[in-house]
């Protein structure tokens, strides 16, 4: 079956640089989250949408955005990046009707440096 | 808000033990709950769930039930395998919030020994 899937696995960039994130949610899937895990800790929710409009905010910098595009992916952008912002970055996906049972995909691993 | 408390690690089990993680959780609604496993360098997979009180969640020998009295959802496997070894999430979404957003707890980290 389908998975979510996330580009790039791994990322390594220096402090005030830009990175963007991309998710690709499982076919038929209408709503993404994203949650930021730091080492050691628990998953962090960022952002989610639903029908390519925001739907909820959690605890995303404002140096951070995301959208939602007509096809359903999603791309999270970050500016400005500092050495905290160095986690794993998780896109999960879900489907109207059901929407507490979130996909996750394998996450990208960002390394600000 | 809503939150939950998970029994922290690590947990270390011989293989074939039985196995208690306890999870608790404070919602302002009635929350579906959540374990989900994280395999070494790899996302979250939802293990099992429960969406009102008393359901029962199971899947792969894990089992875990819905208290709504005692606000617990404590995950149990009655004979463990290396092949668990893993970080533990328990987690909640609170649809009374207007969203799914998941609140996690702090992870369990779980090695089985042969």
């Amino acid at each position: 079956a389908a998975g979510v899937i996330q580009s790039p696995r791994h990322l390594i960039k220096e402090k005030r640089e830009t990175a963007t994130l991309k998710c690709y949610p499982i076919p038929r899937h209408d709503t993404v989250y994203w949650y930021q895990q730091g080492p050691g800790q628990d998953p962090q929710f960022l952002i989610s949408f639903y029908e390519k409009m925001q739907s909820d905010k959690g605890s995303i910098p404002d140096r951070f955005s995301a959208q939602q595009f007509s096809d359903y992916h999603s791309e999270l952008n970050m500016s400005s990046l500092e050495l905290g912002d160095s986690a794993l970055y998780f896109c999960a996906s879900g489907m109207s009707g059901s929407r507490w049972e979130q996909y996750f995909g394998p996450g990208t691993r960002l390394t600000v440096t | 808000g809503n939150s939950v408390t998970q029994m922290e690690g690590p947990v270390t089990l011989s293989e074939e033990a039985f196995l208690t993680i306890n999870c608790t959780y404070t919602a302002t609604g009635y929350p579906s709950l959540f374990w989900y496993v994280q395999y070494p360098g790899e996302g979250l997979q939802l293990l099992l769930k429960a969406t009102k009180a008393d359901d029962k969640g199971s899947n792969k020998g894990f089992e875990a039930t819905y208290r709504k009295e005692t606000t617990s959802f404590h995950l149990e496997k009655g004979s463990v395998q290396v092949s668990d070894s893993a970080v533990y999430f328990c987690a909640l979404s609170d649809p009374q919030e207007g969203n799914e957003k998941l609140t996690f707890g702090t992870g369990t980290r779980l090695t089985i020994i042969p």
